[in-house]
């Protein structure tokens, strides 16, 4: 079965730094191209970022508002996927999903999120 | 960027009943538009791909149509479990986006 958990969220001040993991399992994680999706409080879903496989590149990509201040990487290794995010914003208040990419680009497999929230 | 607008914004139908949703493409996402279903506290699930094609595992109650900027997703008799939010998703054009998403509510 396919499953993806995140974790990591939590309370964290304006311009603070926060790490999410996304653990995998049930497909081969090295293959997949997988993204990061997020949802504010009470409010639609906004793609935040996605990168490659390493046989396709391993390459990232991230929505305008987010550019510069997150980083996505994995670690295949460990089967896990990473979001990296600095100067944080209260506006990136939100829960994060991790998501499987399937081969025509679909956000197939959710996670359950993980919610983070920017305040002082 | 693609603007995806989706309306009804609220539709409030009984059980058994048929339920229409739109979503409307500021530019022609040719058939490359999604369909998610949200429900309270659950993350999304992909529900119809390539504009008419059903995910694994989503009953034919489901059906979506449409081409370039205008689609529908139709279920057929609304089931207790279908009382959810939808959102419409397009990857014609980057970065991918979503629709505001239309609330299906228990009338």
């Amino acid at each position: 079965e396919v499953q993806v958990v995140e974790s990591g969220g939590g309370l964290v001040k304006p311009g603070g730094s926060l790490r999410l993991s996304c653990a995998a399992s049930g497909f081969s994680f090295s293959n997949a191209w997988m993204s990061w999706v997020r949802q504010a409080p009470g409010k639609g879903l906004e793609w935040v970022g996605r990168i490659k496989s390493k046989t396709d590149g391993g390459t990232t990509d991230y929505a305008a508002p987010v550019k510069g201040r997150f980083t996505i990487s994995r670690d295949d290794s460990k089967n896990t996927l990473y979001l990296q995010m600095n100067s944080l914003k209260t506006e990136d208040t939100a829960v994060y999903y991790c998501t499987t990419l399937d081969g025509n680009g679909w956000f197939r497999n959710w996670g359950q999120g993980t919610l983070v929230t920017v305040s002082s | 960027e693609i603007v995806l607008t989706q309306s009804p914004a609220t539709l409030s139908l009984s059980p058994g009943e048929r339920a229409t949703l739109s979503c409307r493409a500021t530019q022609s996402v040719s058939s490359y538009l999604a369909w998610y279903q949200q429900k309270p506290g659950q993350a999304p699930r992909l529900l119809i791909y390539d504009a008419s094609n059903r995910a694994t595992g989503i009953p034919a109650r489901f059906s979506g149509s449409g081409s370039g900027t205008d689609f529908t997703l139709t279920i057929s008799s609304l089931e207790p479990e279908d009382f959810a939010v939808y959102y419409c998703q397009q990857r014609s054009n980057w970065p991918p986006t979503f629709g505001q998403g239309t609330k299906v509510e228990v009338k």
